[in-house]
């Protein structure tokens, strides 16, 4: 059974610090792993998508990468901005009927 | 990017009656799409997975009795919570797969339903 840990579930940081946010899977057989971002009360933005073969994704100052053997994945935010507050999510779609499963997430914020 | 809508946002009923969800694809077709409830601070839970045309399959310890699903079209798929309870309370959350995108999922913005 896939599971899914984020780490840390929480994390405060300054305004320009670089921060990484980690994600471990239990089951390598993955199709591809999502991370998003929630704001509270809202739905889910989807940040970047990394394929089984592929090895890392990147949009503007987020760089994510995926190690399938060993089953992690860290999300890179450069030059952290207030903006970036909210909980990121790691999820992982598995192969043979694309079920996903959520980690637990790691509430982010960026002190001005 | 692929939108998903869900209407309502929120909702407030009473004990006992029925609400319905919708969740719709806008400008792309969605074979399959995912329903998950969210408590306060917790992540998502998967509820079920709908495909076009066929029944859900239910993910263990959902009621399928208590959480109708029906996916008429490729772009709605209705969540329907019959006789709501207040433990019905809760963030449901719908997300579509748009196949031509190696099954990215995109979600819908969450419905708050609260059971009084």
């Amino acid at each position: 059974k896939q599971e899914v840990t984020q780490i840390p579930a929480a994390l405060s940081v300054p305004e320009g610090e670089n921060l990484v946010l980690n994600c471990s899977f239990t089951d390598s057989a993955i199709y591809n792993l999502q991370w998003f971002r929630q704001d509270p009360g809202k739905g889910l933005t989807s940040l970047l998508l990394i394929q089984s073969s592929q090895r890392e994704q990147t949009s503007g100052r987020l760089n994510a990468s995926l190690d399938k053997s060993s089953g992690r994945s860290t999300l890179y935010i450069a030059a952290s901005q207030p903006g970036d507050s909210a909980t990121y999510l790691c999820a992982v779609i598995n192969t043979g009927g694309f079920k996903t499963i959520f980690g637990a997430g790691t509430r982010l914020f960026v002190k001005a | 990017g692929a939108v998903v809508s869900q209407h309502p946002s929120r909702v407030i009923c009473k004990s006992g009656t029925s609400v319905k969800i919708e969740c719709r694809s806008l400008d792309f077709q969605a074979t399959t799409m995912f329903w998950y409830r969210q408590f306060p601070k917790q992540s998502l839970m998967l509820m079920a997975t709908s495909n076009e045309g066929s029944k859900a399959t239910y993910e263990q310890g959902v009621e399928k009795d208590k959480f109708l699903i029906n996916h008429a079209s490729l772009t709605l798929s209705t969540l329907t919570v019959t006789s709501a309870h207040p433990e019905d309370s809760s963030f449901y959350i719908c997300s579509a797969t748009d196949r031509g995108s190696y099954n990215e999922q995109f979600f819908g913005p969450g419905t708050r339903l609260t059971v009084l």
